[in-house]
């Protein structure tokens, strides 16, 4: 079954530290793979996708992610976290092919000032 | 949230009842797509349509109905046949419905069974 997971449930990081909201997919072929943040009660805004190319992809408010073949990971990283940066993550992948997109549970994300 | 409204915000029901939930959008896009979204549990697709007058059940289609009469607008139904409605149902669209394709939402509309 093609799935996406992020296996923590929330991260927490001080105000400054780099951050990192892991991302894992199992799907057949080369994905497609995105990034969305939500803040409460909002609905979801999009952060960044890797479609293909360069694996290193920029997106929002400063936010970036490596997809990695090997590991079959799409971790969303950003330099210097700042409290605004508070809010649910998810990670989705489409597989080649497909027209729906499979979303990830989520991870919060807490920084602390 | 630009491009894409939904509402009511909140809405709430009683047993037994129908309520339909208002999505529209001004981005000119084709597919439209409905989501239902509970803690822990991510979002889970309901319908998507990719054209007019034409759309597919997602994952979890049970108890809801869709129409897409206008490009422009997605209702969604939520029927009393769907045991436990409550949640945060979320609307989104896209250009094309490719696989590529960014997804970009509404602002939700939270649904209470009383």
């Amino acid at each position: 079954a093609q799935s996406v997971a992020q296996p923590e449930d929330q991260v927490n990081v001080a105000e400054g530290n780099p951050l990192t909201v892991k991302c894992t997919y199992s799907v057949s072929g080369n994905p497609y793979l995105f990034w969305y943040v939500q803040y409460p009660n909002r609905g979801l805004q999009f952060l960044l996708k890797y479609i293909t190319g360069d694996n290193l992809v920029k997106g929002s408010y400063g936010f970036e992610a490596e997809f990695n073949k090997s590991q079959t990971s799409f971790h969303l990283k950003k330099p210097s976290a700042l409290v605004s940066d508070s809010a649910l993550y998810f990670c989705a992948v489409s597989p080649v092919g497909d027209d729906k997109i499979i979303f990830g549970k989520g991870t919060r994300l807490h920084i602390l000032p | 949230d630009g491009g894409i409204t939904q509402s009511p915000k909140y809405l709430f029901r009683k047993e037994g009842q129908n309520v339909t939930l208002s999505c529209e959008q001004n981005l000119n896009h084709d597919a439209m797509y409905w989501y239902r979204q509970d803690p822990g549990q991510g979002l889970r697709l309901i319908y998507y349509s990719q054209i007019v007058n034409d759309f597919q059940k997602g994952d979890i289609a049970e108890g809801y109905s869709v129409s897409r009469e206008k490009k422009e607008s997605f209702p969604l139904t939520v029927t009393s046949a769907q045991k436990n409605p409550t949640a945060f149902y979320l609307c989104a669209s896209s250009m094309s419905g490719g696989g590529t394709d960014t997804q970009y939402f509404g602002p939700g509309t939270r649904l209470t069974v009383l």
